[in-house]
């Protein structure tokens, strides 16, 4: 099983700042990583797919980087829509695995 | 626009066997993969399992032995049965359609609560 674990577990920003939010894998899953954005009593949205590639719909703010074994979802300035939970998950292995999830609070 | 439902008992007694169903509309079932996620109160996702809707599947390890998920391509629907259920197992039940050949998850049903309680 390939563990995903998230940092921080909860981090402070300011509306109309950046957040970056980290995600390390166990071992590396090359660039089949994805990220969530889950908002309370909702489901999961697909954010981004391929580790950079944004999904349908997806604002610009919101971008993807990394590859192997270490990625990065940042938000070039918070909106107050997107304090939520996120989540990042692998598609590298059958045994598909998600983070433990970073929540972005307002600070 | 693709849209996915859960549905199924809200309550189910501990060591009976939980049973949903999610009916996919706006597309076809057929061509993907559909999978099962749970999410414990106040925890993370948890990947249950997919099936392809060949009929296909895999599992959670962790979950093998008690799960079972279908797939009924007249009705355009997929269903999960999990058994011998504890407390443990009380969670939000999402549904969702893997985008490709099972990689991520690109469309979500709004999830179903599933209490297990005597």
């Amino acid at each position: 099983e390939i563990v995903m674990t998230q940092s921080p577990d909860t981090l402070s920003v300011s509306p109309g700042e950046r957040a970056t939010l980290s995600c390390r894998a166990s071992q590396s899953v090359s660039s089949n990583l994805a990220w969530y954005q889950q908002k309370p009593g909702q489901a999961p949205r697909l954010l981004i797919y391929g580790a950079s590639t944004r999904a349908t719909g997806i604002p610009a703010r919101f971008s993807g980087s990394g590859s192997g074994t270490e990625f990065t979802l940042t938000i070039s300035s918070l909106q107050s829509e997107d304090f939520a939970v996120y989540y990042c998950q692998q598609y590298s292995n059958w045994l598909r695995t998600f983070g433990q999830g970073t929540k972005v609070e307002i600070k | 626009q693709v849209q996915l439902q859960e549905s199924g008992p809200g309550l189910v007694k501990p060591s009976e066997t939980l049973s949903l169903t999610c009916t996919v509309s706006g597309g076809s079932i057929s061509s993907y993969y559909w999978s099962w996620v749970r999410q414990s109160p106040g925890k993370g996702l948890e990947w249950i399992g997919y099936i392809y809707y060949s009929g296909s599947t895999n599992y959670n390890p962790s979950l093998k032995s008690r799960v079972t998920i279908s797939v009924d391509t007249s009705k355009n629907q997929f269903s999960l049965r999990l058994s011998s259920v504890t407390a443990a197992d009380t969670a939000v039940y999402f549904c969702a359609r893997y985008y490709g050949s099972g990689s991520f998850l690109d469309y979500w049903g709004q999830g179903t609560v599933v209490t297990v309680s005597s």
